[in-house]
């Protein structure tokens, strides 16, 4: 069965430090990959997807990043943080029908 | 932005059928109509799909008008575990990258006892 994961579950950054996030996919190969945003109260914002290795399309400008540096590893990233990057960012892969989503990395930027 | 249009919230009692209604007027003859819920602090669980015909499997039932500018989503018999945000989305695709999904607001379903 396939399975995804993202860690770490939770982060406290500083303002201006850097950021990974890492979302991994068991079970199944070549997936399309998907990084959401939630900020508090709000609904879910698409942020980036691929379709392959190396391949990152974004739906919003920011000064976030993605990259897929193997088949069923997503990777989310920031050089320098701000106060409204702070969220909920979900990881999810799509199967024939609908897209499964990770557990979520809650991240409170300070 | 969403294509859909959903009420913020609703309630609904125990045991009790939950009909969550959604409007998506400009909706294209291609787009799916998929439903998700969110736990809070959870990722989003798909629900259900449908085209034009009315769908059911073991989570609920989604009934779309003729016209398909509007569904709803029914939870046949509530449980406290259906407190939920649900999403209604129209999408062309699988969820793959041609039909990538467009998360709205959607609606604050609170089962109560």
């Amino acid at each position: 069965s396939q399975t995804i994961h993202q860690w770490p579950a939770t982060l406290v950054q500083p303002v201006g430090s850097p950021l990974s996030l890492e979302c991994t996919v068991e079970g199944t190969s070549n997936p399309n990959l998907y990084w959401y945003r939630q900020a508090a109260g709000r609904g879910l914002q698409l942020l980036f997807y691929s379709v392959g290795i190396g391949q990152i399309s974004s739906e919003v400008p920011q000064n976030l990043s993605a990259s897929r540096p193997q088949d069923r590893q997503f990777i989310l990233s920031s050089k320098k943080l701000l106060l409204s990057d702070s969220g909920f960012y979900l990881c999810a892969w799509s199967g024939t029908i609908e897209q499964f989503f990770g557990p979520g990395t809650r991240l409170t930027v300070l | 932005d969403a294509k859909t249009t959903q009420p913020p919230s609703m309630d609904c009692a125990e045991g009790r059928a939950a009909n969550l209604p959604c409007n998506h007027s400009t909706i294209s003859g291609n787009e799916y109509v998929y439903w998700y819920r969110q736990i809070h602090s959870q990722g989003p669980q798909y629900i259900i799909h449908g085209l034009k015909n009315n769908e059911t499997n073991e989570m609920a039932s989604l009934i779309i008008t003729e016209d398909r500018k509007s569904s709803t989503l029914i939870l046949p018999h509530a449980t406290l575990r259906d407190t939920a945000v649900y999403y209604c989305i129209v999408s062309d695709g699988y969820g793959g990258s041609q039909g990538n999904l467009i998360f709205g607001k959607g609606t604050k379903l609170s089962v109560k006892p």
